[in-house]
């Protein structure tokens, strides 16, 4: 089965600086992986999404993350944070022959101005 | 423009009680499911299906029922609700197998 971890539980950073949050996942083949953002009393907003080809993918709101086979990670960036951006974010695993997606705990991002 | 529609958004249950929470799709998606949310602990998935007549359970299964009598609706029975179950719950839906999916805003859920 497969497994996600997002190692930072909360991060602060400064509007306008660049923000990375990491994901680790475990599956033994190459998985579908997701980003997910949810502000405060709101559902999960899908930020992007990586299935196959280029390992750099972009997304909504200036995101992009990028998959690396070799370290298991799939870490989100955003090169600069603005103050709309403090949320909880989620990694997600979905292996390529089953239904269910797995979830990391969360990182919490604070914006500070 | 619905999407995903979870009702109520906010329940106050007494342990023993019952309760239904109610999820529905106009997306014609095959494939549903249910999540609870937990801090630190991210979304856990208590019961899945893959069409109408299909359900299976996920990780967390005890105390929860589920049926999909059609593609749009999938229901999630509270059997005898306990303190235990306070959590918010997150029904999602998807057009296949690992393609985006898409959340309801999320059913709060507190018994006492």
């Amino acid at each position: 089965a497969q497994s996600v971890t997002q190692p930072d539980i909360h991060i602060t950073v400064s509007e306008g600086a660049s923000l990375e949050l990491r994901c680790n996942y475990s599956y033994g083949a190459t998985p579908y992986l997701f980003w997910y953002v949810q502000s405060p009393g709101q559902g999960l907003q899908l930020l992007l999404k990586y299935f196959s080809g280029d390992t750099l993918v972009q997304g909504i709101k200036g995101f992009e993350a990028e998959f690396k086979r070799s370290q298991s990670s799939f870490n989100l960036r955003k090169p600069s944070v603005h103050w709309s951006d403090a949320a909880e974010y989620f990694c997600a695993v979905g292996a390529r022959d089953d239904y269910k997606l797995s979830f990391g705990a969360g990182t919490t991002v604070t914006v500070r101005a | 423009n619905a999407g995903v529609t979870q009702t109520p958004k906010f329940q106050v249950l007494k342990t023993g009680q019952s309760m239904t929470l109610q999820c529905a799709q106009d997306m014609n998606h095959e494939y549903m499911s249910w999540y609870r949310q937990d801090p630190g602990m991210g979304l856990r998935l208590i019961h899945y299906s893959v069409g109408a007549g299909i359900t299976d359970q996920g990780e967390v299964p005890n105390g929860y029922n589920v049926s999909r009598s059609t593609t749009e609706d999938f229901p999630l029975r509270l059997l005898s609700a306990a303190p235990s179950q306070t959590s918010v719950y997150f029904c999602a839906s998807s057009y296949t197998r690992n393609t985006e999916a898409f959340f309801g805003q999320g059913t709060r859920l507190t018994v006492v």
